[in-house]
């Protein structure tokens, strides 16, 4: 059976950093891409980032891109998100999310629970 | 980026009934790459549909997609209780990979 558990997520400060972390299980980690996508209280969701299967490729969303940083070790089976410079409208429920191919442009096949971030002051 | 339009925004229907949801890309999806999910309060999202057609495991056959180029339809042949739910597609051909705003489907 396919898990995924995310941790990390908590109450930050805007500016400051948080790393959120993945352990997957269940599936073959190193076979395939993966993941980060959020979802506002209230709103849609909005991918965040992915990771090819080697880490040779990643992508970010406009949003993010030069603050967050995605990255996987292989060995571990774990995803991570680093995120500096924190704003309040990064405030959102966080998913990892594995892909359906061992590149990043997929879709997402099996998704976590989510981890919270709360970015206020 | 492709922006994915999802109407309506809200669809009022009863057990049994047809659903059709819209989903419209401001761009060409590079080789039909355009998925659906459904997500129920609480709960993650769920994988019913990739390449625009295919069903995800597991998803029943009431559940259907098709479309091509920049006009997705997700279709829910007889609504049963538990598809009462929010709906989003997602074109994952082009980066950034975007989502459509979401289509909540009431009782």
């Amino acid at each position: 059976e396919v898990q995924l558990v995310e941790s990390g997520g908590g109450l930050v400060q805007p500016g400051r950093s948080l790393r959120l972390s993945c352990a997957a299980s269940g599936f073959t980690f190193d076979d395939y891409a993966m993941h980060w996508v959020r979802h506002v209280p209230g709103k849609g969701l909005e991918w965040v980032s992915g990771i090819s299967w080697n880490s040779a490729s990643v992508g970010y969303a406009d949003s993010v891109k030069g603050r967050f940083t995605i990255s996987r070790d292989n060995a571990k089976n774990s995803l991570y998100l680093q995120m500096s410079s924190l704003r309040s409208e990064d405030t959102a429920l966080y998913y990892c999310v594995k892909g359906y191919r061992s590149g990043w442009y997929s879709q997402g096949d099996f998704w976590g629970q989510g981890t919270l971030v709360t970015v206020s002051s | 980026e492709i922006v994915l339009t999802q109407s309506p925004g809200t669809l009022s229907l009863s057990p049994g009934e047809r659903a059709t949801l819209s989903c419209r890309a401001t761009q060409y999806v590079t080789s039909n790459y355009l998925a659906w999910y459904q997500q129920k309060p609480g709960q993650a999202p769920r994988l019913l549909i990739y390449g625009a057609s295919s069903r995800a495991s597991g998803i029943p056959d009431r559940f259907s997609g098709s479309g091509s180029g920049t006009d997705f339809t997700l279709t829910i042949s007889r609504l049963e209780p538990e598809d009462f739910a929010v709906y989003y597609c997602q074109q994952y051909g082009t980066s950034p990979l975007t989502f459509g705003g979401g289509t909540k489907v009431e009782i």
